[in-house]
């Protein structure tokens, strides 16, 4: 079946990096997302890696190593605003349209 | 900037009956898809559809339908609610080749 593999919770404090990793086992695995989701809100975009190696955006970072099944998100100079749950997603339909989630990381940071 | 709305935040609906959540976007999108989440399950995709009178059963389509007339809207029924059924419901689109999906803020529906 399909699943993706993430810790539940993480935590840390400002200012600190914190990696949160993602292992998948798919078929017909396109590419890996990355989503934070604020307590109450929608989750929203953070990136994609659809090739190996890291992508930077800001603050975050995703990396991907398709040989490995294996992906994960890089949070630097950790803030207060960055306490959400972050979910792990593969691009795994044939369309190349549908994601399945990981249940996703809380992660907690604290001062 | 993309708009997804849903047609309520709170529903509250009695074991039975017929549910209808509405989900409207606003750029345009190919492709449209239902969510469910719960604690500690993520997020399980119910349907998708990727066109106007398309859809596609997702992980978990037992007990749900649903209906997409126009491109801009995609509408989730629950043709008869049961209290399993109790869960935040989420739409999202997404439009192609981008790989973001926008989602929508919700529907906590709860089913007594």
């Amino acid at each position: 079946g399909q699943s993706l593999e993430q810790p539940s919770e993480v935590t840390a404090v400002e200012g600190a990096i914190v990696q949160i990793n993602c292992t998948y086992q798919t078929s017909g695995f396109y590419g890996l997302s990355w989503y934070q989701q604020h307590d109450g809100g929608a989750p929203t975009f953070l990136s994609y890696n659809a090739l190996d190696g890291l992508e930077e955006t800001g603050r975050f970072s995703s990396f991907l190593s398709r040989s490995d099944s294996y992906g994960y998100l890089l949070l630097q100079e950790l803030q207060m605003k960055d306490s959400a749950s972050y979910f792990c997603a593969d691009d795994h339909n044939q369309a190349g349209t549908a994601l399945i989630f990981g249940k996703g990381t809380t992660l907690s940071v604290s001062s | 900037d993309v708009k997804v709305t849903q047609s309520s935040r709170y529903l509250v609906k009695r074991t039975g009956e017929k549910v209808f959540l509405e989900c409207v976007q606003d750029m345009d999108h190919e492709n449209m898809f239902w969510y469910r989440q719960d604690p500690g399950l993520g997020l399980r995709l119910i349907y998708f559809s990727y066109d106007v009178k398309m859809k596609e059963k997702g992980d978990i389509p037992e007990g749900y339908s649903v209906s997409r007339e126009k491109k801009e809207r995609f509408s989730l029924i629950l043709e008869s609610a049961s209290t399993n059924q109790t869960s935040m419901y989420l739409c999202a689109s997404r439009g192609m080749p981008s790989y973001e999906q926008y989602f929508g803020p919700g529907t906590r529906l709860t089913v007594t």
